[in-house]
């Protein structure tokens, strides 16, 4: 069964420390992998999108890797800020045109000051 | 920046009513798709559109629900007899491209329609 599982569930850091948000999926065809942020009751924003090609991409203070030998992908945040503070969500594109996308339940991600 | 637009975004229904959600696409976008997101739970996907019919469909969508373009800018998502499981956060999306998903394009999110059913 394709899943998407993100660790963890929720995170409390300092304003200006850094963080780092896993997903693992077992989701069959691979097609590719985005990160969003949801704002509580506002839409997802894109942030990354990786192809299977693709080990690391940069968004400013967000950096996403991809290892898709093991499946696994990471959300790193750098110098955080209260503003990050939101849902962030993994979700894998499967199937062959990749139209199913399959959505993590999201890290929930509190930045204090 | 483009934006996907929906309205309402807010809406109170009794149960047993029909709802039509509207959304309004990137103008230049060729692929629809409607999600939902109950409180507390993730976002599940409902339906992808493409060409003026559905392409791809989840278990959730079920006969209640339908989807049509009316005049090919609009999107809708009508529920035909609305029950209180149908509570959530209705959200549309849309993608440029014919093969979108492969191609790595990013999926643009409206800011949802919030559906109470009572």
């Amino acid at each position: 069964k394709n899943q998407v599982e993100q660790s963890p569930q929720s995170l409390i850091i300092l304003e200006g420390k850094n963080c780092t948000l896993q997903c693992n999926y077992t989701v069959s065809p691979f097609s590719n992998l985005r990160w969003y942020k949801q704002d509580t009751g506002r839409g997802p924003v894109s942030l990354t999108i990786m192809t299977f090609s693709e080990n690391t991409k940069s968004n400013g203070r967000y950096t996403a890797t991809l290892d898709a030998d093991t499946k696994q992908s990471s959300l790193h945040i750098t110098a955080s800020q209260l503003s990050d503070s939101a849902s962030y969500i993994c979700v894998v594109s499967a199937g062959q045109a990749g139209t199913a996308l399959i959505f993590g339940k999201g890290t929930t991600l509190s930045v204090s000051s | 920046e483009p934006e996907v637009t929906q309205t309402p975004s807010h809406q109170v229904t009794q149960m047993g009513q029909e709802v039509i959600l509207r959304c309004v696409p990137i103008s230049n976008h060729l692929y629809f798709y409607w999600y939902r997101q109950i409180l507390g739970q993730k976002v599940e996907f409902l339906v992808s559109f493409y060409n003026n019919e559905i392409s791809e469909k989840s278990e959730i969508f079920d006969d209640q629900f339908s989807v049509e373009r009316p005049d090919g800018s609009n999107f809708t998502l009508k529920i035909r007899s609305t029950k209180l499981e149908d509570s959530a956060m209705y959200f549309c999306a849309s993608i440029r491209d014919r093969a979108p998903l492969n191609s790595g394009n990013t999926i643009y999110f409206g800011e949802g329609s919030w559906l109470t059913v009572v």
